[in-house]
C-alpha cells in the first residue's frame, strides 16, 4: 500500500533562518506531488506542485521555493523565512485518476518567530 | 473557488440528526470531486469521492451529491456522531491540468450533544 511521510511536525525558526521540508511517498512510483499551506482556521492554498523529477510549477508568488530530487521526494525550501510564512504545510500525492485516490500526510506546524 | 483568507463557516448539528455540508466548486470542467475532513493539527483524510459522469454516491453513513448545472456538492452525514466534529472541504480535479487537487470553502461541523 502506498504511504505518505512528512517531517518534522513541528518546527519554530527566527525570521531570517533557512527552511528545509521533506515529504516522501512510499509504495508507488511517478506519483503527482503536491504542496499545500493552510493557515489557521482557513482554506487550504496550492503552493507547488510536480508531474516528475526536477518538474515545479509554483501556483503563487512567495518567499518558497520547491525541488524534487527524486520521483517520490519533494521538499520545501526557504532562504529566509518570514513572519508571513508560519502556518500548517501539507505535503499530497495523486495518480492523476479518480481510482488511485489523492492522500494527504500529517502536515508540518511552522512557526517563524 | 479556493477560500485561501476566509474564515471558514460553521454548521451546528445536533447529535444524531443528519448533516448537510454543502461545497460550490469553480470550474465546470472538472473531472473528480473529492470529500474531505480534516481535524484539529491534522492533515485532511478522504472520506468520499465522486466522478464528474455521476450524481450520487453512497459511502457508510455518508452520501455525496453533484449538481453540475450549478457547479454544486454536497455531503450527507447520517445520523452525526461527536466523532464527526471537524472541518470538512470539498476538493476539484481537473485531470488536464496536473491533476491539482484545488479545495472549495470549507465547512466546520459542531455537534451539540
Amino acid at each position: 500500500s502506498q504511504t505518505i511521510h512528512q517531517w518534522p511536525a513541528t518546527l519554530v525558526q527566527p525570521v531570517g533562518s533557512p527552511l528545509s521540508l521533506e515529504c516522501t511517498v512510499e509504495g508507488t512510483s511517478n506519483p503527482n506531488l503536491y504542496w499545500y499551506r493552510q493557515a489557521a482556521g482557513r482554506g487550504l492554498q496550492l503552493l507547488f506542485y510536480s508531474v516528475g523529477i526536477g518538474q515545479i510549477s509554483s501556483e503563487v508568488p512567495q518567499n518558497l521555493s520547491a525541488s524534487r530530487p527524486q520521483d517520490r521526494q519533494f521538499i520545501l525550501s526557504s532562504k529566509k523565512l518570514l513572519l508571513s510564512d508560519s502556518g500548517f504545510y501539507l505535503c499530497a500525492w495523486g495518480r492523476g485518476r479518480a481510482n488511485y485516490g489523492y492522500t494527504f500526510g500529517s502536515g508540518t506546524r511552522l512557526t517563524v518567530v | 473557488g479556493e477560500s485561501v483568507g476566509l474564515h471558514l463557516p460553521t454548521l451546528s448539528v445536533q447529535e444524531g440528526d443528519n448533516s448537510i455540508i454543502n461545497c460550490a466548486y469553480s470550474n465546470s470542467a472538472s473531472d473528480y470531486f473529492i470529500w474531505y475532513k480534516q481535524e484539529s493539527g491534522k492533515g485532511p483524510q478522504f472520506i468520499i469521492d465522486i466522478r464528474s459522469n455521476m450524481d450520487k454516491r453512497q459511502g457508510q453513513r455518508v452520501t455525496v451529491l453533484l449538481n453540475k448545472t450549478v457547479k454544486h456538492l454536497s455531503l450527507q452525514i447520517a445520523a452525526t456522531q461527536p466523532g464527526d466534529s471537524a472541518v470538512y472541504f470539498c476538493a476539484e480535479i481537473l485531470y488536464s491540468s496536473a491533476s491539482k487537487i484545488i479545495f472549495g470553502s470549507g465547512t466546520r461541523l459542531s455537534i451539540r450533544p
